[in-house]
């Protein structure tokens, strides 16, 4: 029973097209992510939800729209992809409880890697 | 602004031997401090984790980690490592209940 789930887990596109990624989290927490993992490995987060809210948004093109239907759910669509956006996006959520114990550790998804050709 | 370095983008060493993988951070309060490690193909899994209290902590698969204040770092060790050890680790500082920085990560490679 996975806790925090990305689907699709690969998606293979061409330039210019329109596509979605969508995430789901069982743990009943309020706060969730969208990270970007390039190909040295470094992790850059770019949005972040709490109760449907956005909250953090970092300097990333106005082509990716993040969307939170709900608290348990963070899709991310991205509009006329380039080839830089060739990464591996992460989806995480964050505990709710005291600082001392659930509360700022992250929980990740296993990716979605998407290639744009 | 909150910020963490790894100094060693990529370390081996042989099995059953010991680790020590560093990290610095950079926060004007206490922060809050993290390591994951991220299999090829997978996701990040929490490894441990610093709040408060005992400075040294002690997290899965053998791992521990020791925040030292007076020299802002993080670092993570394990007695003897294991060929399944091989993995990219990531440190990361949270000053807050909203974002968390990480390092660029550190490769380990283990030979037999």
């Amino acid at each position: 029973d996975t806790a925090v789930s990305q689907t699709p887990k690969y998606l293979v596109t061409q330039m210019g097209n329109d596509k979605s990624i969508k995430c789901e989290q069982n743990l009943g927490h309020d706060t969730m992510y969208w990270y970007k993992q390039d190909s040295k490995k470094f992790l850059k987060i770019m949005f972040s939800y709490n109760n449907k809210e956005l909250i953090i948004n970092e300097t990333v093109p106005n082509r990716f729209s993040p969307k939170s239907p709900d608290k348990a759910h963070l899709n991310l669509h991205i509009n006329s992809l380039e080839l830089g956006d060739s990464a591996v996006y992460f989806c995480a959520s964050r505990g709710t409880g005291t600082p001392t114990l659930a509360k700022n550790i992250q929980y990740f998804g296993a990716g979605t890697r998407l290639s744009v050709l | 602004a909150q910020s963490v370095t790894q100094p060693d983008i990529h370390i081996t060493v042989s099995e059953g031997a010991s680790l020590e993988l560093r990290c610095n951070y950079s926060y004007g309060a206490t922060p809050y401090l993290f390591w994951y490690v991220q299999s090829p193909g997978q996701g990040l899994q929490l490894l441990l984790k610093y709040f408060s209290g005992d400075t040294l902590v002690q997290g899965i698969k053998g791992f521990e980690a020791e925040f030292k204040r007076s020299q802002s770092s993080f670092n993570l060790r394990k007695p003897s490592v294991h060929w399944s050890d091989a993995a990219e680790y990531f440190c990361a500082v949270s000053g807050g209940y909203q974002k968390v920085t990480f390092g660029t990560g550190t490769k380990l490679q283990v030979i037999p």
